[in-house]
């Protein structure tokens, strides 16, 4: 089955300064890289997500980047601010049939004033 | 529109003893799952929906049962608890397999 590795598990950054989070994937089918945001204590948030037809994708200050050849894929957050601290999870699954999420172990992100 | 919902929010059972958690959607989405979160492993899949009155295993199915009886709703139940399945759970559904999943806010479970 599909393996996702996550890291770093911890990252602390100054305000304003760029965070950047990287995952890699096992199974070559993978298509869909959704990238989730959990908050203490809530469930986890869709923040951005790419498909594998796709290399880079940007949502104002996130932005994600594909690399299918090396199958990973990473999470770029910019001017970094404090509501941007929580939890961040990237997931990968092969859409079609049950679109199952294999989630890597989550990355703790601290964005210190 | 409440999304994703889950009851209850935290419960505490003692080893042996059986309950079933609630997940209900109001987006009429077909595709419904179950996660577990522990820490340090991130979340993995106990069993998933693709449409009423189907299931499917996950990656860790053993102890658990699921039902998709009404579209909306989503039930997963323990018929013996044991301390191993003490953990978060949480509950998604997405409109396709193609779409996004969206998460409920969770269940704490805690097994003494």
């Amino acid at each position: 089955g599909e393996n996702v590795e996550q890291h770093p598990s911890t990252l602390s950054v100054q305000e304003g300064d760029s965070a950047v989070i990287k995952c890699t994937y096992s199974d070559s089918a993978s298509n869909y890289f959704p990238w989730y945001k959990q908050e203490l204590g809530k469930g986890p948030q869709l923040i951005i997500d790419i498909r594998s037809n796709v290399g880079e994708k940007k949502d104002q200050r996130i932005a994600v980047t594909l690399n299918k050849t090396a199958k990973h894929f990473s999470l770029h957050i910019t001017e970094t601010q404090p509501e941007d601290s929580a939890v961040y999870f990237c997931a990968a699954s092969v859409t079609g049939g049950g679109n199952k999420l294999t989630f890597g172990t989550g990355t703790q992100l601290k964005v210190e004033l | 529109n409440a999304g994703v919902t889950q009851t209850p929010k935290f419960r505490v059972l003692k080893t042996g003893q059986s309950m079933t958690l609630l997940c209900a959607q109001d987006m009429n989405h077909e595709y419904m799952y179950w996660y577990r979160q522990d820490p340090g492993m991130g979340l993995r899949l106990i069993h998933y929906s693709v449409g009423e009155g189907t299931t499917a295993k996950g990656e860790v199915p053993d102890g658990y049962n699921v039902s998709r009886l009404k579209k909306q709703n989503f039930l997963l139940g323990l018929e013996s608890a044991a301390p191993s399945q003490t953990s978060v759970y949480f509950c998604a559904s997405s409109r396709t397999s193609r779409e996004t999943q969206y998460f409920g806010p969770g269940t704490r479970l805690l097994v003494l």
